[in-house]
C-alpha cells in the first residue's frame, strides 16, 4: 500500500539531547514537510523540500536540522537547542501544486 | 506574510447543516485546501479551491472568494461522526511552496 510511515508514534526525551523522527513515503512525492502542533493549535511549517538534496526553513526552524538524501525520506532532528519540543509532529508529502498526505504522526514529550 | 483566520469552536446538531468560515491575508496565492482532523489523529484531505465558487463533493462544499480573501466549508446532514477539528490552509504565491494552516475549528456535533 502507498502511503507515509512516521516513527516512533511515542517518543520520550531527556532534555538536553538530541532526537530524531523518521518519516518515510512511498508515493514518489517530490515535496516533503514537517509541521509541529501544539494543543489546540494548528499546524506550523518547520521545513520542507522540495526536492532530493534541498530543503528551506519554515516559520519555526530554530532548534531543528532535515536532511533530504533520499526521495523517499525526509528526517528531521531535535536538537536540544530547542526550548519547547514537547509537541505532535505531523509529516507530510505532495506532488509540487497538490495536496498534502499526511503520515500518523509522532508524538514527542520531553521529560 | 500571511494570515489565516478561523472561528476557534463551533457546535451544531445531528442533521443540520453549519459553515465554517475561513479569512485569509496572503502575499501571492495559489490555492486553499480544507481538512479534517479527528482528535490525535493527522488531517485528511477534504477539498482544494483555486478559483472563485463552489465546489461540491458529496456532505461537503467549499465556497472561494479570492476578492474577498474568503473561504467556507458546508457540511451537510451532519452525523456524529463530523465532529472533528477542520483546517483551513492557504497555498501562497512563489517562494512559498508550502501551505499555511489556520488555528482550526474545533466542532462539535451533539444529538
Amino acid at each position: 500500500d502507498g502511503g507515509i510511515t512516521q516513527s516512533p508514534k511515542y517518543l520520550f526525551r531527556k532534555e538536553g539531547q538530541n532526537v530524531t523522527l523518521s518519516c518515510e513515503q512511498n508515493l514518489n512525492h517530490d515535496a516533503m514537510y514537517w509541521y509541529r502542533q501544539d494543543p489546540g493549535q494548528g499546524l506550523r511549517l518547520i521545513y520542507y523540500s522540495q526536492i532530493v538534496n534541498d530543503f528551506q526553513k519554515g516559520d519555526i526552524a530554530e532548534g531543528y536540522s532535515v536532511s533530504r538524501e533520499k526521495k523517499e525520506s525526509f528526517p528531521l532532528t531535535v536538537t536540544s537547542a530547542q526550548k519547547n519540543p514537547t509537541a505532535f509532529y505531523l509529516c507530510a508529502s505532495s506532488n509540487l501544486g497538490n495536496e498534502q498526505f499526511f503520515g500518523p504522526g509522532t508524538r514527542l514529550t520531553v521529560l | 506574510g500571511q494570515n489565516i483566520d478561523q472561528p476557534t469552536e463551533m457546535t451544531a446538531t445531528e442533521g443540520a447543516i453549519v459553515q465554517i468560515n475561513c479569512t485569509y491575508q496572503t502575499s501571492g496565492f495559489n490555492g486553499l485546501f480544507w481538512y479534517q482532523q479527528h482528535a490525535g489523529e493527522a488531517p485528511t484531505f477534504l477539498s482544494y479551491n483555486v478559483l472563485d465558487g463552489l465546489e461540491e463533493k458529496g456532505r461537503f462544499s467549499s465556497f472561494l472568494s479570492r476578492s474577498k480573501g474568503y473561504s467556507y466549508l458546508l457540511l451537510k446532514e451532519l452525523q456524529m461522526k463530523d465532529s472533528a477539528s477542520y483546517l483551513c490552509a492557504v497555498k501562497g504565491g512563489t517562494g512559498r511552496r508550502a501551505l499555511t494552516f489556520g488555528s482550526g475549528t474545533r466542532l462539535q456535533v451533539q444529538p
